[in-house]
């Protein structure tokens, strides 16, 4: 069975600082990986997603995600984090439109 | 261009009381998913729907029911509801085959049972 595991719950960064999400997922097959980012009242907006290819991905936003298979992770990036980034964060595995998702981090933006 | 829709964006209910909520997909798409997430929690996937019949199904109870009308719009059915199936319950369409299959969300109907 496919899962995916987010070990960080809340994150809080500094404005400016850098930022990495982790997450481990686990797939029979060679996965598919998404992250996507949810707002307060808002639904879920793909930020990236791996299908196959080159290993670093770039999304929006200025986030890029790389996969590494020998650790089965998805881990996702940015190297200077603005306010507007504060939202909770969903990793996801599987089909285009059957997903496994993680339980998410949450990450806030200290000025 | 209007995105994924969905209605109401509350709702309470009760223990036993059956609901429905509805969802248009965003213009151009034809298939549509439905994903319940509870508090806390990441979105779990109910069902897929695809040229009005459903094709995907997760690990939910047949109490989760739903239909897919011509125009691609699309309503979850919850009967017998329980205090576990409050939860936020969002609508995600695609465009089967498109360059670059992607699922967009709607903001979700927000159910409380009571």
């Amino acid at each position: 069975a496919q899962s995916v595991t987010q070990p960080d719950i809340h994150i809080t960064v500094s404005e400016g600082a850098s930022l990495e999400l982790r997450c481990n997922y686990s797939y029979g097959a060679t996965p598919y990986l998404f992250w996507y980012v949810q707002s307060p009242g808002q639904g879920l907006q793909l930020l990236l997603k791996y299908f196959s290819g080159d290993t670093l991905v770039q999304g929006i936003k200025g986030f890029e995600a790389e996969f590494k298979r020998s650790q089965s992770s998805f881990n996702l990036r940015k190297p200077s984090v603005h306010w507007s980034d504060a939202a909770e964060y969903f990793c996801a595995v599987g089909a285009v439109y059957k997903l496994t998702f993680g339980k998410g981090t949450l990450l806030t933006v200290n000025p | 261009d209007a995105g994924v829709t969905q209605s109401p964006t509350h709702l309470i209910k009760t223990r036993g009381q059956q609901v429905t909520l509805r969802c248009s997909p965003k213009s151009g798409h034809d298939t549509v998913s439905w994903y319940q997430q509870a508090l806390g929690q990441g979105p779990q996937f109910i069902f897929q729907y695809y040229e009005e019949e459903e094709r995907q199904r997760g690990n939910f109870p047949d109490r989760f029911s739903g239909h897919q009308f011509p125009n691609y719009s699309s309503e979850l059915n919850v009967n017998a509801l329980l205090l576990g199936d409050s939860a936020l319950y969002l609508c995600a369409s695609s465009r089967t085959g498109g360059e670059d299959e992607k699922l967009f969300f709607g903001s979700g109907t927000q159910l409380s049972v009571l």
